[in-house]
């Protein structure tokens, strides 16, 4: 019964590989957001989904594409991969964008390039 | 300048004793809502605690505890009788209304730095 789920957990590629990060989630949430954690543990946003609709875009190489094809779910693709991704990427999703509504998070992706 | 600042890059507490991780913030905004997250050595991100702005009790959940001081921007953590299990990395994280139609700040969190508790036997 987990909440927001990622897969894989881990990924490890070659530079220059295309590969993709699922997500889903079953609390019936209508927003959905990745986030990148990079290897100082910050966290930063890269994009919103709301109710399918992209609403964040923040400023991530056109490499990264998400795709929503369903409220519940929120992909991210990423071609040609550079050293520079190596990072762990975070689902997450809340009910609306509310200021008082928290976001509930995947258990991460760690994506390692060599 | 920073949104969200954690001071603390780490903090130590004796098992059982109460433990304050500090939280400033800057908005000009009226409404916004702060948000506590830890994150244990195995990676995933827990939802701990919330305040709204508007909110005049300090929010509570069950060990921990949020010392809200609205003027002083400030957000700060307190876990009471602290645990082994609480041995992680904390995050402050702040969500604002949008600054204008369209604006990208829409419903992201801005998080903090992070602050590493560790918790001695």
């Amino acid at each position: 019964d987990t909440a927001v789920s990622q897969t894989p957990k881990y990924l490890v590629t070659q530079m220059g590989n295309d590969k993709s990060i699922k997500c889903e989630q079953n609390l019936g949430h209508d927003t959905m957001y990745w986030y990148k954690q990079d290897s100082k543990k910050f966290l930063k946003i890269m994009f919103s989904y709301n109710n399918k609709e992209l609403i964040i875009n923040e400023t991530v190489p056109n490499r990264f594409s998400p795709k929503s094809p369903d409220k519940a779910h929120l992909n991210l693709h990423i071609n040609s991969l550079e050293l520079g991704d190596s990072a762990v990427y975070f689902c997450a999703s809340s009910q609306g964008l509310g200021v008082y509504q928290p976001q509930h998070f995947g258990d991460g992706t760690r994506l390692s390039i060599l | 300048a920073q949104k969200i600042t954690q001071t603390q890059p780490g903090m130590f507490v004796q098992e059982k004793e109460a433990v304050t991780l500090d939280c400033t913030y800057d908005t000009s905004d009226q409404s916004y809502g702060l948000f506590w997250y830890k994150q244990p050595s195995s990676g995933e991100m827990i939802f701990l605690i919330y305040q709204g702005s508007y909110d005049e009790q300090n929010a509570t959940e069950g060990r921990y505890s949020l010392n809200f001081q609205k003027a002083r921007k400030s957000a700060n953590l307190v876990i009471s009788a602290s645990q082994l299990g609480d041995s992680a990395m904390y995050f402050c994280a702040m969500r604002e209304r949008p600054s204008k139609a369209g604006g990208t700040s829409y419903g992201k969190l801005t998080f903090g730095q992070g602050t590493i508790l560790t918790v001695h036997p």
